[in-house]
């Protein structure tokens, strides 16, 4: 089946570090793949995406390359801020599915 | 920007209460899904609609129903709450799944 593997968190980093979260998936076919950035009491929205091997999607300052030999999309930033404080999720979708399927979050705490 | 509004922010519900969260979007979108997200497991869809009076059964539907009968809008029915379904359930729409999804803020229930 289809699926995503997100690192564990919480990360906690000091502002101006620099951020990986880890992502790996399994699909039957080939996916598109999404990052997600949830801000405290709001609701997600969609932070960057990218929808071919060796695309690279950029929001924000964040990037992320799919990885078809590895079935990766880590999420990267250069210098996080603490405004950056928040749960990302990475999801998929395969084919002309309408669904997206999410891993189970990684809360990322930045401190000054 | 599209928008996506969920009626309440916060709920708190008797057992065994009938229970409608609703949530419309002003931007046309054909889209529209229910999630719920618990910690730790991140978002589990319910039920999704690709058109007016359209439904499917998402990964977790029992307990839950829907109504979509106009395109803007998409209602999540708790026919009997339980205090296993106390969570923070999540509205979105999208055009398309590679376009992403807008979210709304998300509504807080507790079951009691």
């Amino acid at each position: 089946g289809n699926s995503v593997t997100q690192m564990e968190g919480p990360v906690t980093l000091s502002e101006e570090a620099f951020l990986t979260i880890n992502c790996t998936y399994t699909a039957t076919g080939y996916p598109s793949l999404f990052w997600y950035v949830q801000y405290p009491g709001e609701g997600l929205q969609l932070l960057l995406k990218a929808t071919k091997a060796d695309d690279k999607g950029s929001n924000k300052g964040f990037e992320a390359t799919y990885r078809k030999e590895t079935t990766s999309f880590h999420l990267e930033k250069g210098s996080v801020q603490v405004s950056d404080s928040a749960v990302y999720f990475c999801a998929l979708t395969v084919g002309s599915s309408y669904k997206l399927i999410f891993g189970s979050g990684t809360r990322l705490l930045v401190r000054p | 920007d599209v928008k996506v509004t969920q009626s309440s922010r916060y709920l708190v519900k008797r057992t065994g209460e009938k229970v409608f969260l609703e949530c419309v979007q002003d931007m046309d979108h054909e889209n529209m899904f229910w999630y719920r997200q618990d910690p730790g497991l991140g978002l589990r869809l319910i039920y999704f609609s690709y058109d007016v009076k359209m439904k499917e059964k998402g990964d977790i539907p029992e307990g839950y129903s829907v109504s979509r009968e106009k395109k803007e809008r998409f209602s999540l029915i708790l026919e009997s709450a339980s205090t296993n379904q106390t969570s923070m359930y999540l509205c979105a729409s999208s055009l398309t799944v590679e376009s992403g999804y807008t979210f709304g803020s998300g509504t807080r229930l507790t079951v009691v």
